[in-house]
């Protein structure tokens, strides 16, 4: 089946520095993969797709200046949270595959700002 | 616009007693739908699918759910639940516009001896 790894699982940095999550599609190519973020006992908010070889579309709401999304290749995209502030502090996480398969997930990035 | 309500906060059931988790959907045609678990820290898993045909779908880990147009449903059943169950289930529904997936605020699942 298809797999998705998302790279870091966890991640701790300071204020004001910018964290790069990576998400890729391990044996399938994914024109477009998802972004959600998810916070503490909450359920998954939509952030962005993610198209290969164009810009992302952001969800109504989300700073596009401060989550920058590449997806550069087939199997990869990637989630920058630039000028990170304690309140960007979250579970992240990414999906792709064939929608009407159920879109497999990664298994999550918890970003800690201190 | 598509909408999926999962009425339950939390449930503590206990092990080897069955389960059903209730979801309710919004939407304008025939529904795609999903149920996800997730365990504590990790990403999620798809337990199940329902597109078109047989109303009851079996999915993995012995779960099933079972649709139900007049009543807008999609509850997940487990007839004897294990300890390993517990975790947090979610609905959810594809949006066919932008082939994106809506999720219910998630039902955590409690086991007890």
């Amino acid at each position: 089946g298809a797999v998705v790894s998302q790279h870091p699982s966890w991640v701790i940095c300071k204020s004001g520095t910018s964290v790069k999550i990576e998400c890729r599609s391990l044996d399938f190519q994914a024109t477009t993969m998802f972004w959600y973020r998810q916070f503490p006992k909450q359920s998954l908010m939509l952030m962005a797709t993610s198209n290969e070889g164009s810009k992302a579309t952001y969800e109504q709401g989300v700073e596009k200046d401060k989550f920058l999304i590449n997806h550069a290749s087939l199997t990869l995209s990637t989630l920058t949270v630039t000028s990170a502030h304690p309140e960007d502090s979250s579970f992240y996480i990414c999906s792709a595959g064939d929608w009407s398969e159920g879109y497999t997930f990664g298994s999550g990035t918890r970003l800690t700002v201190v | 616009a598509q909408s999926v309500t999962q009425p339950d906060i939390h449930i503590t059931v206990s092990e080897g007693a069955s389960l059903e988790l209730r979801c309710n959907y919004s939407y304008g045609a025939t529904p795609y739908l999903f149920w996800y678990v997730q365990s504590p820290g990790q990403g999620l898993q798809l337990l199940l699918k329902y597109f078109s045909g047989d109303t009851l779908v079996q999915g993995i880990k012995g779960f099933e759910a079972e649709f139900k147009r007049s009543q807008s449903s999609f509850n997940l059943r487990k007839p004897s639940v294990h300890w390993s169950d517990a975790a947090e289930y979610f609905c959810a529904v594809g949006d066919t516009g932008g082939f994106k997936t809506i999720f219910g605020a998630g039902t955590r699942l409690f086991v007890k001896a």
